[in-house]
């Protein structure tokens, strides 16, 4: 079965500071996985996937396939930055997502 | 551009009460279509996901059902609701890739 940990509910850093979100996963294939972000009174939408290997936001995830991790990084945190990010991965197809179950990132200034 | 509309936005049923929750995509054609819910304290739960009309398929046994009478429409229902139904329901749409796009969502409190 796959599955999708993130071990921090809650993670409060300063501003300025790096941030380092974990996201570890199970799955016996080759997934797909994203970063999805939720803003205060926003809906929930993609951040990043691990394909695109690209920088949203100063945020990147590498996909570690030998420690089955998708850490998110940003190395200078923003007060805008405070929402809750949920890591999420997908077997591919029309499947549905499986998600972690999120951590409340705040950025205090 | 693809919109996604969910309603209504937040809603109060009595336990035993019948649900329907609808949502919408627009600016796309055969998209496949998913509804999640988020209890409290708890992440993101597939229930249904759709491929094309009248095609559910359903993730986990539970009170509710899923239809799809036009292929930019999905319903999820339910003909008596349980306490344990309340939560945030969210639809999603995607295009064939795994990239997945959400609504609003609906607040269900059952009381």
């Amino acid at each position: 079965a796959q599955r999708v940990t993130q071990p921090e509910k809650l993670l409060s850093v300063f501003k300025g500071a790096p941030v380092e979100l974990k996201c570890n996963y199970s799955y016996s294939g080759s997934p797909e996985l994203f970063w999805y972000v939720q803003y205060s009174r926003q809906r929930l939408q993609l951040l990043l996937r691990h394909i695109s290997r690209e920088s949203i936001k100063g945020f990147t995830a590498d996909l570690n396939k030998g420690e089955t991790s998708f850490h998110l990084k940003k190395p200078f945190a923003q007060e805008e930055d405070s929402a809750m990010y949920y890591c999420a991965l997908s077997g591919g197809g029309a499947d549905g997502l499986t998600f972690g179950k999120g951590t409340h990132l705040i950025i205090q200034p | 551009s693809q919109t996604i509309h969910q309603w209504p936005a937040t809603l109060v049923q009595p336990v035993g009460s019948p649900l329907s929750l609808e949502c919408t995509v627009e600016g796309t054609s055969n998209p496949n279509l998913y509804w999640y819910r988020q209890a409290a304290g708890r992440g993101l739960q597939l229930l249904f996901y759709s491929v094309g009309i009248g095609q559910i398929s359903s993730e986990v046994p539970q009170n509710l059902s899923a239809s799809r009478p036009q292929d930019r429409q999905f319903i999820l229902s339910s003909k008596k609701l349980l306490l344990s139904d309340s939560g945030f329901y969210l639809c999603a749409w995607s295009g064939g890739a795994a990239s997945q796009y959400f609504g609003p969502g609906t607040r269900l409190l059952v009381l």
